[in-house]
């Protein structure tokens, strides 16, 4: 079975600063997608950014990238130049490559607080 | 739709009463699944539909608890004689054709809470 942990269950972070949100995972698998979720107060989940894992490059979405070690089992997001609107809780997640039920695991989330 | 419609938002039921939650998934998506979302638990995987085959039910936590996807589109969750364990949101997702690479879109959720 796979476990997601985000060690950091609340951070801040200052406008226009850099943030990097931690997350581990454990698994035996080989081939298998990462992701990052935002979860604003509306509750819906948005997809930040997603890692396939046979690729070595980093993902990158604009002001968001990760920093994807596959040998420490660990998938970092770091958010440049933070904005209010960055506010949320943030999900790390995990996705077997070739399971057919295409189950999401997802780590505890940590909550990001912009402030002004 | 544009997006993943869900219905209600917000429940409130009294203990031992059964509730429906409603999906609609993203028009053409053969993919949907159920999340719970609990404060003590986290968000947990309940069940997943993909077209017609017959659903993943591995995370459904008794047997209180079903869902049904007609069509292929619309799902409803039915949890029976509700207990206050229950009390979570409930959110909704559906993908294109359920590769793994293929983006989930969640909706807002139901908001359950059980007295």
């Amino acid at each position: 079975a796979q476990t997601v942990t985000q060690s950091q269950p609340e951070m801040s972070v200052q406008e226009a600063e850099t943030v990097t949100l931690s997350c581990t995972y454990d698994t035996s698998e080989n081939n298998y997608y990462l992701f990052w979720y935002k979860q604003p107060p509306s509750r819906q989940m948005i997809l930040v950014i997603r890692q396939e894992a046979y690729k070595q490059q980093n993902a990158t979405e604009n002001r968001f990238s990760v920093n994807f070690q596959k040998a420490a089992k660990s998938f970092s997001l770091k958010i440049s130049d933070s904005q209010l609107g960055d506010t949320a809780m943030y999900f790390c997640a995990f996705m077997k490559r070739w399971d057919a039920g295409n189950m999401l695991t997802f780590g505890g989330g940590t909550r990001l607080m912009v402030k002004p | 739709g544009a997006g993943v419609s869900q219905s209600p938002s917000n429940k409130v039921t009294e203990k031992g009463k059964d509730v429906e939650l409603r999906c609609d998934p993203i028009s053409g998506h053969t993919a949907l699944y159920w999340y719970r979302q609990s404060l003590g638990q986290g968000l947990e995987f309940l069940i997943y539909f993909q077209g017609n085959s017959a659903p993943d039910k591995s995370g459904l936590p008794s047997d209180r608890f079903s869902a049904e996807r007609t069509g292929g589109s619309v799902s409803t969750l039915t949890i029976q004689r509700t207990q206050q364990e229950d009390s979570a949101v409930y959110l909704c997702a559906s993908s294109p054709d359920g590769h793994p690479g293929n983006t989930i879109y969640f909706g807002e959720g139901s908001w359950l809470t059980v007295v």
